[in-house]
């Protein structure tokens, strides 16, 4: 079966440089999530989308922008990064969206970012 | 951790035996879901159990979810040293779908 696909898998970057993290849902999942865990931690909700809009924010911080495509992917993009911003960040998809009963997230393999 | 305790933070076990993971929870919730990861692997998806649902079982693993509590408990019998991994819950608080996830419980399964 498909799974979440994000790209790249893995970054690294300098200070203030900037970052597009990639996230294919599973097909016909309209709902998308984004994490970000840092080393020890537990994985922190950044934002969501819901057919294509907003539905929820998170912890992210201004710097961080993100948007869900007409063919659902979404991309994170990170600007002015910093070296706490070295983590994972995971991308979810799931189905039946803000209208349903909210289902399992299914969760990509993560795009390990480190910044120099 | 934003929405409550996992204990214990870590358990080292034999091949064979059972482990026992509890998880606490601050708010109302929709679901609430378990989820596995390897060393800074993906989260694998485990079980989801319905605010509604007591217990719900799945291969070796049994899940229980007591709401008076604000608690849930995952179970995993005859552990296998490939089950090394954390185990986080997550809730679903009727808020949008994000999950809020526990600190996680570090299992070591011993051979």
């Amino acid at each position: 079966a498909a799974g979440v696909i994000q790209s790249p898998r893995h970054l690294i970057k300098e200070k203030r440089e900037t970052a597009t993290l990639k996230c294919y849902p599973i097909p016909r999942h309209d709902t998308v999530y984004w994490y970000q865990q840092g080393p020890g931690q537990d994985p922190q909700f950044l934002i969501s989308f819901y057919e294509k809009m907003q539905s929820d924010k998170g912890s992210i911080p201004d710097r961080f922008s993100a948007q869900q495509f007409s063919d659902y992917h979404s991309e994170l993009n990170m600007s002015s990064l910093e070296l706490g911003d070295s983590a994972l960040y995971f991308c979810a998809s799931s189905s039946g969206g803000l209208a349903g009963v909210q289902e399992t997230q299914y969760f990509g393999p993560g795009t390990r970012l480190l910044v120099l | 951790s934003q929405q409550g305790e996992e204990d214990p933070q870590a358990l080292s076990i034999q091949e064979g035996e059972n482990a026992t993971m509890n998880c606490s929870y601050k708010t109302s919730i929709n679901n609430l879901q378990w989820y596995r990861q390897n060393s800074g692997r993906g989260l694998v998806h485990l079980i989801l159990i319905r605010s509604n649902e007591r217990e719900k079982h799945s291969g070796r693993l049994r899940v229980t979810l007591d709401t008076s509590k604000k608690s849930s408990s995952l179970l995993i019998t005859a552990s296998r040293a490939a089950d090394t991994a954390s185990y986080f819950c997550a809730t679903d608080n009727n808020q949008g779908g994000k999950l809020i996830f526990g600190q996680g419980t570090e299992l070591s399964v011993k051979p």
